[in-house]
């Protein structure tokens, strides 16, 4: 079956760290682009952080810069994401996702989806 | 970086009607335009890439269109399950980017 199951979320202090995972299964996850999206609940969308296929680029969003870090490990099929110096405004649900290029245009889209893994950041 | 503006942010309209959901970005972004849905608790789904095509498995209901700055989605005959929340992207930059949202609910 062709899915991605986030893992690592939960209860964190302010200032304190947690490592999301993100395995990977039913395609060849070698060859995609990763992203990590992030919900706070009740609100939208905001991508947080993106890995190429091999890993070697990655881009992050402006909250995060600095604090987070994305990697992946081609071996196992999961990406990760780092997040250090957390804040209250970090807490969400985080989703990792799989990003396609179109054949025709180069087009970039996200296709496939985890459930997600909550993140608290309280004291 | 690129910000993307959707509009109305929610909606009330009943079964059948005709729902559009407008994008506009901050700068011009040629197609490089995503839709998705989502329902509460659910992942999103996505429903149009680049602008105007649909992704496989979305009913032909759905539909994108526009270029440059300014994007629509349109629902052509609403039905139950398109209650939900509809998110535009943009996959130009490297910083891949979501409008705030719009709620389509039951009127």
């Amino acid at each position: 079956e062709v899915q991605l199951l986030e893992s690592g979320g939960g209860l964190v202090q302010p200032g304190g760290s947690l490592r999301l995972s993100c395995a990977a299964s039913g395609f060849t996850f070698i060859n995609y682009a990763m992203s990590w999206v992030r919900q706070d609940p009740g609100k939208g969308l905001e991508w947080v952080s993106a890995i190429s296929a091999s890993g070697g680029t990655t881009y992050y969003a402006d909250s995060v810069k600095g604090r987070f870090t994305i990697s992946r490990d081609n071996s196992k099929n999961t990406l990760y994401l780092q997040m250090n110096s957390l804040r209250a405004e970090d807490t969400a649900v985080y989703y990792c996702a799989k990003e396609v290029v179109a054949t025709v245009d180069d087009r970039r889209f996200f296709d496939l989806w985890g459930r997600g893994t909550l993140v608290t950041v309280s004291s | 970086d690129i910000q993307m503006t959707q509009s109305p942010s929610s909606l009330s309209a009943s079964v059948g009607d005709r729902v559009t959901i407008t994008c506009r970005a901050s700068q011009t972004i040629s197609n490089c335009l995503n839709w998705y849905q989502q329902k509460p608790g659910k992942a999103p789904k996505l429903l149009i890439y680049a602008a105007s095509s649909l992704e496989s498995g979305v009913p032909s209901r759905f539909s994108g269109s526009g270029s440059a700055t300014d994007f629509t989605l349109t629902i052509s005959s609403l039905q139950p399950e398109d209650f939900a929340t509809y998110y535009c992207q943009q996959t130009c930059s490297t910083l891949r980017t979501f409008g705030q949202g719009t709620k389509v609910e039951i009127k």
